[in-house]
């Protein structure tokens, strides 16, 4: 069974603009979760969506948004870039019925100059 | 979800058993243990979880006190590939939250020739 899949691997961009980053989850499973990755707060929780909604959101202003589609393929966005953007940006995925094990993909690699 | 405390560093020969430990004090009745760790730019990595009895698989054993205030995660036999970021997490299954991970610092393991 193929892994979970994160597209692009590597983005640079500029204060001000904005992304989108996009995950595919393990075949079959519905639950997708966003985390940020950063040497000085480490690993933290954007949000998780299952069956296209919403379930969970971290701590983190609006300008991070996200949404999930019918084939449980998820993206997320992020408006108005800072330089504290930088960051690791990993996607995990679960089956969402009784597996609670969650399986991440290699990470996008966000730089914000 | 309990707090967990782990020590910042350790090491481990090759070929020796890797013992990291895991303090999870206020852990509650029906919370599990989830171990994953995170190789150098990778995401991280299930392992292995339990509620109170001792759990093996392919990968590590996971030996959890009687009282459930503490576990150890055991590599039976180290290898460099196992050098890597180990983390401890406390997670309250079937609730709403299922699918949210809160990371602490972790173990960074580092495994010598």
């Amino acid at each position: 069974k193929a892994g979970v899949t994160q597209t692009p691997r590597y983005l640079i961009k500029t204060r001000g603009q904005q992304v989108t980053l996009s995950c595919s989850p393990i075949s079959g499973h519905r639950s997708v979760s966003w985390y940020q990755q950063t040497p000085g707060q480490g690993l933290q929780f954007l949000f998780e969506y299952f069956s296209e909604t919403q379930r969970n959101k971290g701590n983190f202003p609006g300008r991070f948004s996200g949404r999930q589609f019918s084939n449980s393929r998820s993206e997320m966005n992020v408006s108005t870039l800072e330089l504290g953007d930088s960051a690791l940006y990993l996607c995990a995925s679960r089956s969402g019925t009784g597996g609670y094990e969650q399986y991440f993909g290699p990470g996008t690699r966000l730089t914000v100059t | 979800d309990a707090k967990t405390t782990q020590p910042p560093s350790m090491d481990c020969a090759e070929g020796r058993a890797a013992n990291l430990p895991c303090n999870h004090s206020t852990i509650s009745g029906n919370e599990y243990v989830y171990w994953y760790r995170q190789i150098h730019s990778q995401g991280p990595q299930y392992i292995i979880h339990g509620l109170k009895n001792n759990e093996t698989n392919e990968m590590a054993s996971l030996i959890i006190t009687e009282d459930r205030k503490s576990s150890t995660l055991i590599l039976p036999h180290a290898t460099l590939r196992d050098t890597a970021v180990y983390y401890c997490i406390v997670r309250l299954l079937g609730s709403s939250n299922t699918g949210k991970l809160i990371f602490g610092q972790g173990t960074t393991l580092q495994v010598k020739p």
